[in-house]
């Protein structure tokens, strides 16, 4: 069983480049979330989705786009990627009762922008 | 944004001590989460508290819901190599609201 998977596990791009970061989740869970993680910052929510098609923003969510067309997958767009988007980005799922708050985690991917 | 403070930033033992860490806010919150990512991995999530004064323990794990709501406490006893990782501290300020996550405290464990 796979839980949840995020691809790629490393990116390097450029400036300006749009950038598509993948999150797969094989238990249909319902929420799922997009976090980015910096020395000194923690976890910091940028959005998350309670069920297909409905999405809301979090903390930081400017300059990300995210839709969630079916309930496995939930990917993040940088549109035109900058140099504070360089990051750890986190992909977490957690069911619809009412323990919705323990989220589950994939590896992260590891995004650099030259 | 609300801001959760976690002491110590990090720390180095030797194995089979045991370990205390904190984390704190100006807000009161009614929920606290604890999690540990070891490295190159996500955080993985050990306890929840949902009440003041709350007592919860996960195999040599132990984490308290402080009693003014403004803080939550981890301990770790008798330490193994495996638990070398960062743990964070996670609050919710009101049901339905999404979590704040602490920076994180970085464990070592030497052998």
């Amino acid at each position: 069983d796979a839980g949840i998977t995020q691809s790629p596990r490393y990116k390097i791009t450029e400036t300006g480049r749009q950038v598509t970061l993948m999150c797969h989740q094989t238990w249909s869970h319902s929420y799922m979330f997009w976090y980015r993680q910096d020395l000194g910052h923690g976890l910091r929510l940028i959005y998350y989705s309670a069920a297909a098609d409905i999405t809301d923003k979090g903390e930081v969510p400017d300059g990300y786009v995210v839709s969630r067309s079916k309930t496995e997958n939930f990917p993040l767009t940088l549109e035109s990627a900058t140099r504070s988007q360089t990051s750890v980005y986190f992909c977490a799922s957690s069911e619809s009762d009412g323990r919705w708050y323990e989220q589950y985690f994939g590896p992260g991917t590891r995004l650099t922008v030259t | 944004g609300q801001q959760l403070n976690q002491s110590p930033q990090s720390m180095f033992i030797q194995e089979g001590e045991d370990v205390s860490m904190n984390c704190t806010s100006s807000s009161i919150f009614n929920t606290w989460l604890w999690y540990k990512q070891d490295p190159g991995e996500g955080p993985v999530l050990l306890i929840a508290l949902y009440k003041a004064g709350e007592l919860t323990s996960n195999g040599r794990l132990t984490a308290q819901f402080g009693i003014t709501r403004k803080d939550s406490f981890l301990n770790i006893s008798a330490s193994i190599p495996s638990d070398v990782g960062i743990y964070f501290c996670a609050g919710q300020l009101k049901y339905g609201q999404n979590f704040v996550f602490g920076p994180g405290t970085r464990l070592s464990v030497l052998p």
